[in-house]
């Protein structure tokens, strides 16, 4: 079976420094990836999405992916955080496979941003 | 346009009723699903709909059924809802399967 790991559930991070959150997933194949955000008391929201071709994806929000095939890793990166990037990020990944349909979200990383 | 809308926000259960939780989308989405959050637990997928007409189970369907009454709705029901169906319900939509699924708000259920 597939399964997302995101092994942060928590990060804090200085407003204006680095962030990367870590996504590895399980599945023999190359699955859609995708990134959502999710800010307190809300739906979730996508920030980015890999399908194949370039292995670097840009999103929303000044978010970007890199999706490494060797490591099964897509981790999400931002070069300066915000205080308003605080909330809750998602790692999913979709199989879509054979017409079957099925999304495995990652437990989730909350993300804090201190001024 | 509205996206996907949910109804109620919040609702208080006693053990044993039941209740549905409504979906809709004006995307003219063909996919639609039904999620449930919990701590630390991330989303986990209770049913899904491919397309009109079909419904197929996720992963934590006991305790629920679904109806995709046409292809603008999805509705989630509780025949006889228990503590442990306490969480956040999310439905999401998708053009198809694979493609970015759009969320609804949530609804807020609590389970004495």
């Amino acid at each position: 079976a597939q399964s997302v790991t995101q092994p942060d559930i928590h990060i804090t991070v200085s407003e204006g420094a680095s962030l990367e959150l870590r996504c590895n997933y399980s599945y023999g194949a190359t699955p859609y990836l995708f990134w959502y955000v999710q800010s307190p008391g809300q739906g979730l929201q996508l920030l980015l999405k890999y399908f194949s071709g370039d292995t670097l994806v840009q999103g929303i929000k000044g978010f970007e992916a890199e999706f490494k095939r060797s490591q099964s890793s897509f981790n999400l990166r931002k070069p300066s955080v915000h205080w308003s990037d605080a909330a809750e990020y998602f790692c999913a990944v979709d199989l879509n496979s054979g017409g079957y349909q099925k999304v495995t979200f990652g437990t989730g990383t909350k993300l804090q941003v201190i001024p | 346009n509205a996206g996907v809308t949910q109804t109620p926000k919040f609702q208080v259960l006693k053990t044993g009723q039941s209740m549905t939780l409504q979906c809709a989308q004006d995307m003219n989405h063909n996919s639609m699903y039904w999620y449930r959050q919990d701590p630390g637990m991330g989303l986990r997928l209770i049913y899904y709909s491919a397309s009109e007409g079909t419904t197929d189970k996720g992963e934590v369907p006991n305790g629920y059924n679904v109806s995709r009454l046409n292809k603008r709705e999805f509705s989630l029901r509780l025949e006889s809802a228990a503590p442990s169906q306490t969480s956040v319900y999310f439905c999401a939509s998708s053009r198809t399967g694979g493609e970015t699924q759009y969320f609804g708000p949530g609804t807020r259920l609590l389970v004495l």
